[in-house]
């Protein structure tokens, strides 16, 4: 069946911290994991992605880990800055996911100057 | 090297109208997702298409809606017969190859149905 990101809804951190945003997946046969980032008025952008032969990932500013056996995975900001606030969503995939990628309502994240 | 653009931006319709949506993918991608985002909402998949096919309609209304994405030329979302529920943000995302694969949106359309 599908495999939904679940998210908490809203998250605030003050600039300069380090922010975490969490997702948990339901299906264990999801293999790909992407995150995306939308802000306000603007349609959803890739962030990073993980496979699920990784348990971590690194790009600019950005972290993501991933621990299949809670099925769970988390997406870290370092320094995060104002430029930072938007919705973020993680989009499971795997072989029944089909062809869509479902999204739940993802966290939202205000950064406080 | 433009992403995936959509046009109009922003479109207004009445009450029994039709509204007709474009998607351009990125170059090189030759499939194509549409979603749908009510306010306060994550994205709902509607329909996944590849040139001149509808793979994938299980997320599409039966009725007044349709897709499609000719051998030349942008993939059309059309709404026939608009109402009020039907005003929302649609997101086309294009992807190089099909399931699984990384998807890239574009800015979407927002609709108003008046």
């Amino acid at each position: 069946g599908e495999s939904v990101g679940l998210h908490l809804p809203t998250l605030s951190v003050q600039e300069g911290d380090n922010s975490i945003i969490n997702c948990a997946y339901s299906n264990s046969a999801s293999d790909y994991f992407i995150w995306y980032k939308q802000e306000s008025g603007k349609g959803p952008q890739f962030i990073i992605d993980i496979r699920s032969n990784m348990d971590k990932r690194q790009g600019q500013r950005v972290t993501v880990l991933l621990n299949k056996t809670v099925k769970h995975l988390s997406l870290q900001i370092a320094a995060t800055q104002p430029g930072d606030s938007a919705v973020y969503f993680c989009a499971p995939v795997g072989q029944n996911t089909g062809n869509q990628f479902y999204f739940g309502t993802g966290t939202s994240l205000t950064v406080i100057p | 090297n433009a992403g995936v653009m959509q046009n109009p931006r922003h479109l207004v319709r009445r009450r029994g109208q039709e509204a007709r949506l474009r998607c351009s993918p990125m170059k090189g991608h030759s499939h194509v997702y549409w979603y749908r985002q009510l306010p306060e909402e994550g994205l709902k998949f509607m329909v996944y298409l590849q040139k001149e096919n509808i793979i994938d309609e299980s997320g599409m209304p039966k009725e007044r809606f349709s897709a499609e994405f000719p051998k030349e030329g942008p993939s059309i979302l059309r709404i026939q017969q608009v109402v009020r529920g039907d005003s929302a943000a649609y997101f086309c995302a294009s992807s190089p190859t099909g399931r699984g694969d990384t998807q890239y949106f574009g800015p979407g359309t927002r609709l108003t149905v008046l």
